[in-house]
């Protein structure tokens, strides 16, 4: 089956931690992004991917990292520098990128706690 | 810098009665604009696409239509079942990202 896996489903943090997020695709796509989602709010861009080896910052970048050395991977690590990392995480990929992009393809979403 | 906006929030219905879901966006300079389903504590799922070029899409008893000179777009659930309780989420795609809204979340009472 193609599709978005993301692991771990949850993810506790303590204050001070470094954690990663992880993002797999087998769909061959070329774009694949991080979205932050907090309750009541809308999806917000971290940290976009149009290429391998290219990452570009979102809209919400400050205190995340991300790399994107294979096609099919791009984990999102979050640092200490992350003031409120708590949030409900996605991952999705696309065919293309601006206006060549289809639609998104989400992951089920990793769910992060900071004790 | 573009603002979606999802009203309402929250709508309750009984089962049977269409859904009418409001998307509005602030700049009209868009590629397409999409629906997305999300239950509960899950990912987003792709229901319609409508591109910029287009007026409305159909799939089942969705449809979505798309007016990006007034910057809206309505989605109508006909003949709602319980099953289609979720938040919908509307978004719209400028350059290279997505836009969204803070969704509905319907809930469809039995």
């Amino acid at each position: 089956d193609g599709g978005i896996t993301q692991s771990p489903k949850y993810l506790f943090r303590k204050e001070g931690q470094n954690v990663t997020l992880s993002c797999e695709q087998n769909l061959n796509h070329d774009a694949m992004y991080w979205y932050r989602q907090d309750p009541g709010q809308g999806l917000r861009l971290i940290y976009y991917s149009q290429i391998v080896n290219d990452f570009q910052k979102g809209d919400i970048a400050e205190g995340y990292s991300v790399s994107r050395e294979k096609k099919e991977s791009f984990p999102l690590t979050v640092t200490s520098a992350q003031k409120n990392p708590t949030a409900f995480y996605l991952c999705a990929s696309s065919i293309g990128w601006g206006e060549a992009a289809d639609t998104q393809y989400f992951g089920p979403g990793t769910r992060l706690t900071v004790l | 810098k573009q603002e979606v906006t999802q009203i309402p929030a929250a709508l309750s219905v009984p089962e049977g009665e269409n859904l009418v879901l409001n998307c509005s966006f602030t700049d009209s300079a868009i590629y397409n604009l999409q629906w997305f389903r999300q239950d509960p504590g899950k990912g987003l799922t792709s229901l319609l696409l409508i591109q910029s070029s287009q007026r409305e899409q159909t799939s089942g008893r969705l449809n979505a239509s798309l007016d990006k000179s007034s910057g809206r777009s309505t989605l109508y659930i006909a003949a709602s079942q319980p099953g289609d309780s979720a938040t919908y989420l509307c978004a719209v795609s400028n350059d290279y990202k997505l836009s969204f809204g803070a969704g509905t979340t319907v809930t469809v009472r039995a």
